[in-house]
């Protein structure tokens, strides 16, 4: 069964510090892996998506991730937070399995405060 | 393209009361998953469903809980027999047939009260 973990509940930054969110999963075979974030009272967003090729994936709004498929692992970065950057971040996996794809899968999420 | 629909967005409901939550995909979208948020506990997966067919129910209390994505019309999540515990942000998602990369797009939620 397919599972993530994501390392850190809360997290709290100031403005201009660099950003860093683990997010391990549990499957085998080959993964598709998502960040998703939700500001405040707002619905789930697509942040970055990786399903093949080069293992460093760069989303929306600075954010970049990168795959590390022997610690399956696709940490979150950002060099520099701005206070808008305020949310809770969700990290994703879905799996291939002989059937097709699973479901998709979310981590307990991580919530961000970027203090100005 | 409208976004993925969900309605309504509060819902308030006395104990023993049944809920019924809705969901319209997006359009062209054939796949739909419903999840619950928790304070605290992120989402935590119920369903996952094809037009008509129930493709995972894993995540589902075995009692009270129903899911359906007919032909025609919305995907529909059904509560029997509301009890406190059932209090929670049920979101709704869609994406379009399983390949490589599709990514599922959220609804804003439903928040349900149970008094």
């Amino acid at each position: 069964a397919q599972s993530v973990s994501q390392h850190n509940h809360h997290v709290i930054l100031s403005e201009a510090a660099s950003l860093e969110l683990g997010c391990n999963y549990s499957y085998g075979g080959t993964v598709n892996l998502f960040w998703y974030v939700q500001y405040p009272g707002q619905h789930l967003q697509l942040l970055l998506k990786y399903f093949s090729g080069d293992p460093l994936v760069k989303g929306i709004k600075g954010f970049e991730a990168e795959f590390i498929k022997s610690k399956f692992s696709f940490n979150l970065r950002k060099p520099s937070v701005q206070w808008s950057d305020t949310a809770e971040y969700f990290c994703a996996v879905k799996g291939l399995s002989s059937g097709g794809y699973n479901k998709l899968i979310f981590g307990a999420g991580t919530r961000l405060a970027v203090h100005p | 393209n409208a976004g993925v629909m969900q309605n309504p967005r509060h819902l308030v409901r006395r104990r023993g009361q049944e809920a019924r939550l809705r969901c319209s995909p997006m359009k062209g979208h054939s796949h739909v998953y419903w999840y619950r948020q928790l304070p605290e506990e992120g989402l935590k997966f119920m369903v996952y469903l094809q037009k008509e067919n129930i493709i995972d129910e894993s995540g589902m209390p075995k009692e009270r809980f129903s899911a359906e994505f007919p032909k025609e019309g919305p995907s529909i999540l059904r509560i029997q027999q509301v009890v406190r515990g059932d209090s929670a942000a049920y979101f709704c998602a869609s994406s379009p047939p399983t390949g490589p990369g599709t990514e599922a797009f959220f609804g804003q939620g439903t928040r349900l009260t149970v008094v």
